[in-house]
């Protein structure tokens, strides 16, 4: 089944402490992206990667870092969580077509970070 | 740079009635896709419907369609017979054509939070 696989669901951490977000593709999309969800903001672009080693900042970049080493996977990493962090996170991917991005996401089944 | 605003943020519709969600976007490109994104309780992100630009024609998927107006930058989501299943939010996107850069990004609204009535 082509899915986006995220892990963990749900995470409850403690100001400081590094923590890593998971995620997978299996549909060999070049495109991948995460995103913050908060309430009354929508969703917003925090890092995006194009392809293995190419990635870039989207809208709210501070506080994470991201890596691509291999095109199916693409962690998000809080190397020092605060409170403002607390919110849900969404990694997706998309394929391109013909050198144009043609679908929409395809989105993992989010991530549910709670920072105290 | 592109933005999309949804204007309602809660909207309520009577089982079986029917629903429209407006969208606004603002773009200088002529080349674009739009979406609409749903998300029910359980937080899936699930797509709708999509709409290609350069086409005339309003998408339509089952009970779920758009008015698509390029020149007034709207695109709004109409929903048919709805049902109960269809409480949920909703986020319409832009994205562009081109790839590149960040040209490839969705860009969401701030989403459109439906209530169904029995």
């Amino acid at each position: 089944e082509a899915q986006v696989t995220q892990n963990p669901r749900y995470l409850i951490t403690v100001t400081g402490k590094k923590l890593t977000v998971t995620c997978s593709q299996n549909m060999n999309h070049e495109y991948m992206s995460w995103y913050r969800q908060d309430p009354g903001l929508g969703l917003r672009q925090i890092y995006y990667s194009m392809n293995v080693e190419v990635t870039d900042k989207g809208d709210v970049p501070e506080g994470y870092k991201v890596s691509r080493k291999e095109k199916r996977n693409f962690p998000l990493i809080l190397e020092s969580p605060s409170p403002n962090q607390t919110s849900l996170y969404f990694c997706a991917s998309s394929s391109r077509s013909g050198g144009y991005l043609y679908d929409g996401y395809t989105f993992g089944s989010g991530t549910r970070l709670t920072v105290v | 740079a592109q933005t999309v605003t949804q204007s309602q943020p809660e909207m309520s519709v009577q089982e079986a009635e029917t629903v429209t969600l407006s969208c606004t976007y603002d773009t200088s490109e002529s080349d674009y896709y739009l979406f609409w994104y749903k998300q029910p309780p359980s937080r899936q992100m699930i797509l709708v419907i999509r709409q290609e630009a350069y086409k005339q024609q309003n998408a339509t998927e089952n009970r779920f369609s758009v008015n698509f107006q390029k020149a007034a930058k709207s695109f709004s989501l109409k929903i048919s017979d709805s049902q109960l299943g269809d409480a949920a939010m909703y986020f319409c996107a832009y994205r562009s054509e081109s790839y590149g850069g960040s040209q490839g990004n969705l860009i969401f609204g701030k989403g459109t939070k439906l209530s169904v009535k029995p």
